[in-house]
């Protein structure tokens, strides 16, 4: 099986920077992704880490250690948009299956 | 087109009603998804179509039946319900690539109340 763990909640202050981590435990591995929602909206995809390494997209990066079984997502020049739930995300062996995280709820206030 | 619709965005029923969520993709995306969200919680995934035939069924009740009629069209019947099945029920698609699973587009979701 898989489990994916992050913290409930993170609060910042505008233009500030923040980690939200994951940390995973899985039977097959095939990479983190992470994903957006805003309250009664959609997941949007973020990023996606196959490798280890960090991952840059704006003022978005995601790293992914597989020998630590850990992830993080970072947000820099934190804006009031920002505030949503964040998950990671990974596909089970076989591909087709993808688990989300428990997800953090990041509270950005001015 | 690069989104996923979902009709319709609420809907209020019966324990003893019969309705139908659709969603539409024109994305050319092979693998659709129905997954459902409990306030607060991740999406859980519910049923997974891969060139429109029912590949994954996470154990879902049979009051819930997934329907793929064609490459750009699911659909989920609804029978008989529990209001424990209240949730926002989110559809979404992806390339068949083992890269593709990973990045899912989601549709804006239908938010369900049984009463």
């Amino acid at each position: 099986g898989q489990s994916l763990e992050q913290p409930s909640e993170v609060t910042a202050v505008e233009g500030a920077i923040v980690q939200i981590n994951c940390t995973y435990q899985t039977s097959g591995f095939y990479g983190l992704s992470w994903y957006q929602q805003h309250d009664g909206g959609a997941p949007t995809f973020l990023s996606y880490n196959a490798l280890d390494g960090l991952e840059e997209t704006g003022r978005f990066s995601s790293f992914l250690s597989r020998s630590d079984s850990y992830g993080y997502l970072l947000l820099q020049e934190l804006q009031m948009k920002d505030s949503a739930s964040y998950f990671c995300a990974s596909v089970n062996t076989g591909f087709q299956k993808l688990v989300f995280g428990t997800g953090t709820r990041l509270l950005v206030s001015p | 087109d690069t989104e996923v619709t979902q009709t319709p965005k609420h809907l209020v029923m019966g324990m003893t009603n019969k309705k139908s969520l659709k969603c539409e993709q024109h994305m050319g995306h092979r693998a659709m998804y129905w997954y459902k969200q409990k306030a607060k919680k991740p999406p859980e995934l519910m049923f997974v179509y891969s060139y429109e035939k029912l590949s994954i069924n996470e154990s879902v009740p049979s009051r819930f039946s997934p329907e793929c009629p064609n490459s750009s069209l699911l659909n989920l019947h609804l029978h008989a319900l529990q209001p424990e099945d209240s949730a926002l029920y989110l559809c979404a698609s992806s390339p068949p690539t083992s890269g593709g699973y990973n990045e899912q587009f989601f549709g804006p979701g239908t938010r369900l109340t049984v009463l």
